[in-house]
């Protein structure tokens, strides 16, 4: 079945340092493919998508590209602020049937000062 | 911009009872979730809920749990005689008729039986 892997955290990084988030997955057919943010007391929300081969999503300085080749959908920034600091979720969904994205266990970001 | 709210936020129960955890999805979606995440694990589907009735549940949405949308704007899990196994994060959804991908989440109800 569909599954998504993503890295152990928590991640401790210094304000304004590079980020990046793992994603790896398994999926029958070609998925769309997804990173949810939760900031603290708050729902899952959706951050970037990308929905085939090569696709690059982004907002808010954040991007992750739809590596078909190594199954991969690594969550990037190249400067983290504070207001980063969040969980974060990687999910695909696959077409045709129902609609039920699968998700990963999340990551958590910790940006220090 | 429109919220998912869930509530409690917080729920502390003894094995074997009754639990309901409440959501308000967003007034205009039409489709609703909910999953779970057990600590250090996956976030997991348990059910999906179209037009009045289950559209598709996972292999975890046992004879223990069932959902309702009692009213027009409530969605309801309801777990049956917990387990310890059932304490987890319960998170809500919802998201609008159409081809749109995006779920909208509550901030979650953390259910711990003892």
């Amino acid at each position: 079945g569909d599954s998504v892997t993503q890295m152990e955290g928590p991640v401790t990084l210094s304000e304004e340092a590079f980020l990046t988030i793992n994603c790896t997955y398994t999926a029958t057919g070609y998925p769309s493919l997804f990173w949810y943010v939760q900031y603290p007391g708050e729902g899952l929300q959706l951050l970037l998508k990308a929905t085939k081969a090569d696709d690059k999503g982004s907002n808010k300085g954040f991007e992750a590209t739809y590596r078909k080749e190594t199954t991969s959908f690594h969550l990037e920034k190249g400067s983290v602020q504070v207001s980063d600091s969040a969980v974060y979720f990687c999910a695909l969904l696959t077409s045709g049937g129902s609609y039920i994205p699968t998700f990963g266990r999340g990551t958590s970001l910790i940006v220090h000062p | 911009e429109p919220e998912v709210t869930q509530t409690p936020s917080h729920q502390v129960t003894q094995m074997g009872q009754e639990v309901i955890l409440r959501c308000v999805p967003i007034s205009n979606h039409l489709y609703f979730y909910w999953y779970r995440q057990i600590l250090g694990q996956k976030v997991e589907f348990l059910v999906s809920f179209y037009n009045n009735e289950i559209s598709e549940k996972s292999e975890i949405f046992d004879d223990q749990f069932s959902v309702e949308r009692p009213d027009g704007s409530n969605f309801t899990l309801k777990i049956r005689s917990t387990k310890l196994e059932d304490s987890a994060m319960y998170f809500c959804a919802s998201r609008e008729q159409g081809a749109s991908e995006k779920l909208f989440f509550g901030s979650g109800t953390q259910l711990s039986v003892l």
